[in-house]
């Protein structure tokens, strides 16, 4: 069965407007979180690596003021995009390590797009 | 700067034929080489994964091969079916890092 879920799995926004992605660990305590970005036909683009209770870390290239990164607690992170543009429209995906395996487990991916 | 460049792009096979995906990766310090598995609005599944101890890897229809000098990996699906039709991507890691994707392919399974 899935081991991460992420929730909304589609949501369309209006320019401007901040949205919430929500990226849950099921049955397992997760420290750390990866955030992707899935363009159309392309691969996917790390994002950041968020761990709990510190600083999310931002590849080079993510703006970490427009893209928010929180990860209070062991099974939750949550990744907002802040005054959503057009060009923000794309296919946001998390995944985790659970623990004892190297395994990266991959939530099924929030759809957003901005109008 | 590309750390994992997967071939071809795309590819057509016929049921019951072999597909074969290729990747190359830079870096000797990765020691995690996954394939993954997307179907269109879904999020990637693991479908097969090695280390670079083992040359070969078998599950079920899926295999790789691992060449640790040529620095290369392939998946091969045999007895390729419909079902198969997908985007696959191949990753490589060093330990509990974030993962380096290549490209993907899209493979096609023609009935």
């Amino acid at each position: 069965g899935a081991v991460v879920s992420q929730h909304p799995s589609w949501v369309i926004c209006k320019s401007g407007t901040s949205v919430k992605i929500e990226c849950r660990s099921l049955d397992f305590q997760a420290t750390t979180m990866f955030w992707y970005r899935q363009f159309p036909k392309q691969s996917l683009m790390l994002m950041a690596t968020s761990n709990e209770g510190s600083k999310a870390t931002y590849e080079q290239g993510v703006e970490k003021d427009k893209f928010l990164i929180n990860h209070a607690s062991l099974t939750l992170s949550t990744l907002t995009v802040t005054s959503a543009h057009p060009e923000d429209s794309s296919f946001y995906i998390c995944s985790t390590y659970r623990g004892g395996v190297s395994e990266q487990f991959f939530g099924p991916g929030t759809r957003l797009t901005v109008l | 700067q590309q750390q994992v460049k997967q071939s071809p792009q795309s590819l057509i096979v016929q049921k019951g034929g072999i597909s074969i995906i290729n990747c190359a990766y830079e870096n000797t310090a990765f020691d995690y080489f996954p394939w993954y598995q997307q179907f269109p609005g879904k999020g990637p599944a693991l479908l097969i994964a090695i280390r670079p101890d083992v040359s070969e890897k078998k599950e079920g229809r899926f295999t790789i091969s691992f060449n640790k000098s040529a620095k290369q990996f392939s998946l091969h699906i045999m007895d390729s079916q419909p079902g198969d039709s997908a985007t696959y991507f191949c990753a490589a890691s060093k330990g509990w890092g974030k993962f380096q994707f290549g490209a993907g392919t899209q493979v096609v399974v023609t009935p």
